[in-house]
């Protein structure tokens, strides 16, 4: 079974500067896609960002990027510029590529809270 | 476009009385999940629906959840009957077919059980 593990609860940054969070992932496939998603307050969750484990450069999304480490299982996500509204929890999520029957539901870490500080 | 809308935003019931909740996916989305978020967790998938067929329920608890897809469109998911530890927001997803597609969030519903 695939775990993503998200060691830091907690994050804070003043704004404008930049900060990174971490995510680990254990799997035996080779086929799969990484994402980060933001949950504010609304509980809304949105996508932030999203990488394929066959493309060897990072993904980028204006003022968020990652740092996709596939033999390391490490997949962080550093924002730059910092804003008020960046404010939320972060969940890294891991989707298998070609699980059998079209199962792909998201496996989903515990979270980083993000709290930026004005 | 509308997004996936889900209702009741809040619940509140006694242990061992019965819930509902409703989803309804964005249009043209033939795939939809259910997600069991415990607070200070990540969302869990219980169930996932392609068409009105199952795909995925293996984490769903069986003895007490169950959920349906009639006509592939709106979805229910009913707890009965609720433990203390059902307390979470379920969130319901929807997609188009295949993997490479992004899923679409509802707000959730928020239960409390007493």
């Amino acid at each position: 079974a695939q775990t993503v593990t998200q060691s830091q609860p907690e994050m804070s940054v003043q704004e404008a500067e930049t900060v990174t969070l971490s995510c680990t992932y254990d799997t035996s496939e080779s086929d799969y896609y990484l994402f980060w998603y933001k949950q504010p307050p609304s509980r809304q969750m949105i996508l932030v960002i999203r990488q394929e484990a066959y493309k060897q450069q990072n993904a980028t999304e204006n003022r968020f990027s990652v740092n996709f480490q596939k033999a390391a299982k490490s997949f962080s996500l550093k924002i730059s510029d910092s804003q008020l509204g960046d404010a939320a929890m972060y969940f890294c999520a891991y989707r298998w590529l070609y699980s059998g029957g079209g199962a792909d539901g998201l496996t989903f870490g515990k979270g980083t809270h993000l709290i930026i500080q004005p | 476009e509308a997004g996936v809308a889900q209702s009741p935003r809040y619940k509140i019931i006694e242990k061992r009385q019965s819930v509902a909740f409703w989803c309804n996916p964005i249009s043209g989305h033939a795939t939809l999940y259910w997600y069991q978020q415990i607070l200070g967790q990540g969302p869990k998938l219980l169930i996932q629906f392609q068409n009105n067929g199952v795909v995925d329920d293996s984490q769903l608890p069986k003895d007490r959840f169950s959920a349906e897809r009639l006509k592939g469109v709106d979805s229910t998911l009913k707890i009965q009957p609720a433990k203390l530890e059902d307390s979470a927001v379920y969130l319901c997803a929807s997609s188009l077919h295949g993997a490479y597609n992004e899923q679409f969030f509802g707000p959730g519903t928020r239960l409390t059980v007493l």
